[in-house]
């Protein structure tokens, strides 16, 4: 299974909504990645964990939360988000330092 | 701070040969990678160097040179499905810390 799992594909949500992005992936990686894609625009890093512990977090807002239940899964809590959060969520993971495994997204979109 | 350049766009015929480029400057340098990036999908990975030197694999071939912040994707055979955002990302300041340059969208014509 060389496969990156992200739901919901779509979300749309209110600015005094919460609700969290899932990832998950069975290839036995220790590190599991959060980025934002803005259109035409490059994924920009989020957040790493790296043996479900959060290793780097590139200062990004309290209103995102990342969490790691286990070595599969990965989350993204989201609360009180700006119209200007809207963008593509993706997740990665990475066997230490080779390649990162991309899922397919979530595209946001908050109103 | 980081910087990594790409041209935005180029535009190559099918069957041929495209090289795009990428320079960067950065602190504790590790490593570039090369992704491809069809509209609408997720980036998939091509190559990694760490080392000076060209990789080959396929019609796919990379190149790094440390000293000069330089390295680019060569791209043989073209297809039409090569069509495509080709991403430059450097890893530095230690493992796992990776930015995206840009990305250079290359349109294959026929």
């Amino acid at each position: 299974d060389t496969e990156v799992t992200q739901t919901p594909k779509h979300l749309v949500m209110g600015m005094t909504n919460k609700k969290s992005l899932k990832c998950e992936q069975h290839m036995g990686h220790r590190a599991m990645y959060w980025y934002k894609q803005k259109a035409k625009k490059p994924p920009e890093l989020m957040f790493v964990y790296s043996y479900e512990k959060l290793s780097i977090n590139e200062s990004v807002p309290s209103r995102f939360s990342p969490e790691c239940p286990n070595s599969s899964l990965l989350n993204l809590h989201l609360h009180a988000l700006q119209p200007e959060d809207s963008a593509l969520y993706l997740c990665a993971s990475s066997q230490e330092e080779y390649e990162q495994y991309f899922g397919p997204g979530t595209r946001l979109t908050v109103t | 701070g980081q910087n990594i350049d790409q041209p935005t766009e180029m535009t190559a015929t099918e069957g041929a040969i495209v090289q795009i480029n990428c320079t960067y400057q950065t602190s504790g340098f590790n490593g570039l990678f090369w992704y491809q990036q069809h509209a609408g999908e997720a980036p998939t990975f091509l190559s990694y160097n760490v080392l000076d030197g060209l990789e080959e694999k396929g019609r796919f071939s990379s190149f790094l040179s440390r000293s000069k912040g330089y390295s680019y994707l060569l791209l043989k055979e073209l297809q039409m499905k090569d069509s495509a955002s080709y991403l430059c990302a450097v890893e530095s300041g230690g493992y796992q810390k990776v930015t995206f340059g840009t990305g250079t969208k290359l349109q294959v014509i026929p």
